[in-house]
């Protein structure tokens, strides 16, 4: 069964510039969650995706969001890049996207902002 | 407020050697602990899940415990080797809503 991929692997960007990540989930999964990951903050929740709805959001700025397409896939859009926004981002697919759910990761994309 | 906290930051052990990691965490109400080892440049693989009513959880060479009334987990890795070089993530959900803690791991380096 293939996992979880995303795209592109590496971004770079230059600061002002909008961006927009894919995530495709393991077949069957109907929850994404997007993550940030930076070496001073770890991995943080962004939002959570089930069925085409955004179920659960966490603390970023609404130049963050995301949206779902019938077939699961989700995508991740970024506007008005700052420099603070270079990361990894991680996108995780789920059955039912609840805590006890295992989540399974992608590799991330790693975004860079110059 | 709900945190979660790993020690040590870092670590470097012989291959061969055994080592533990911990996480102490505040989170309230709990719901379940994971760990999960992340090889650089991958995501996250969930290596075990705990309960409250659990106390101890192992996948192969990896051991995990849980504290559920001192708050505190344990990952000990046994006889390790190589591949067992990453980063360790300890991550607590809460049991309302979708509450994930995540602590900022452990990396791990074993050397020849």
């Amino acid at each position: 069964k293939a996992g979880v991929t995303q795209t592109p692997r590496y971004l770079i960007k230059t600061r002002g510039q909008q961006v927009t990540l894919s995530c495709s989930p393991i077949s069957g999964h109907r929850s994404v969650s997007w993550y940030q990951q930076t070496p001073g903050q770890g991995l943080q929740f962004l939002f959570e995706y089930f069925s085409e709805t955004q179920r659960n959001k966490g603390n970023f700025p609404g130049r963050f969001s995301g949206r779902q397409f019938s077939n699961s896939r989700s995508e991740m859009n970024v506007s008005t890049l700052e420099l603070g926004d270079s990361a990894l981002y991680l996108c995780a697919s789920s059955f039912w996207g609840s805590t006890a759910d295992t989540q399974y990761f992608g590799p991330g994309t790693r975004l860079t902002v110059l | 407020k709900n945190q979660v906290e790993q020690s040590p930051q870092s670590l470097i052990i012989l291959e061969g050697k055994n080592c533990t990691l911990q996480c102490n965490y505040t989170v309230s109400p709990f719901s379940n602990l994971r760990w999960y080892k992340q090889d650089t440049g991958r995501g996250p693989v969930s290596l075990t899940i705990m309960t409250f009513s659990e106390n101890t959880k192992s996948n192969g060479r990896y051991t995990a415990t849980l504290d559920a009334d001192t708050k505190q987990s344990s990952l000990h890795i046994t006889a390790s080797q190589l591949s067992d070089s990453a980063s360790y993530i300890c991550v607590v959900s809460a049991n309302s809503g979708y509450a994930l803690n995540f602590g900022k791991g452990t990396s791990l380096l074993v050397t020849p």
